[in-house]
């Protein structure tokens, strides 16, 4: 199985900070990578998917990049809705899809 | 619009048995994946199985197989999630979740969440 991990597990940040967020695959999945949001409370938002493309709807802040085993996300200037867990997920194995542990951004 | 929309809270003693729905509207049923998805209390998400409505096949993760079971019934466009003898530790909150495929691209998504259903399981 593709396992995912995730850095920081938490990351203390400002608003306008340019944030970054680290999903590494247990092996190679190509760009088959997902990207979600998740508020307290809520049911996760997809951000991101096919590890680069913006899901419709979603500020341009939010970026993602990579392929193989290593993806990043990157949100260019921290906004207060913002501050939220973040999760990748991987496709590879279609239709099964293992999410990453989660990286939670809060506020300093 | 399509949306997922998920069954109630749950309140269930161990041992019980126990089937949460979720009824997707505003798209065809038949032609996409739905998911189930758990978080438990302060934790992250776990994937646990999947179903597409049109054939039943199922798939389910190795940490749930044979602990839950996925169907769904195409007739009214409802999937569910059931256990037939509850442990505390399956508290938690459950999602279902659509899996959009690009059938060009190969790439694949869950891009429709339901809002969740909270099962507590105490004696």
């Amino acid at each position: 199985d593709i396992q995912l991990t995730q850095s920081p597990s938490f990351l203390s940040a400002s608003v306008g900070d340019r944030v970054t967020i680290t999903c590494r695959a247990s092996q190679g999945i190509s760009s088959y990578l997902a990207w979600y949001q998740q508020k307290p409370g809520k049911a996760p938002k997809l951000l991101i998917y096919a590890a680069s493309t913006l899901q419709s709807g979603v500020p341009s802040r939010f970026s993602g990049s990579g392929s193989g085993t290593e993806f990043t996300l990157t949100i260019s200037s921290l906004q207060p809705e913002d501050f939220a867990t973040y999760y990748c997920q991987q496709l590879n194995s279609y239709p099964r899809g293992t999410f990453g542990p989660g990286t939670k951004v809060d506020i300093k | 619009e399509v949306q997922l929309v998920q069954s109630g809270a749950e309140v269930k003693k161990p041992g019980e048995s126990l089937k949460i729905s979720c009824k997707g509207s505003g798209y065809s049923f038949t032609s996409y994946w739905i998911g189930w998805v758990r978080q438990m209390p302060g934790k992250g998400l776990e994937w646990m199985g999947i179903i597409y409505p049109g054939d039943s096949d199922t798939r389910y993760s190795p940490s749930f197989q044979g602990q839950v079971t996925i169907s769904a019934d195409k007739s009214i466009s409802t999937a569910y999630l059931q256990w037939s003898s509850l442990k505390a530790s399956d508290t938690a909150m459950y999602y279902c979740a659509r899996l959009y495929y690009d059938i060009l691209t190969g790439y694949a998504y869950m891009d429709v969440w339901g809002k969740g259903t909270t099962v507590t399981v105490s004696s």
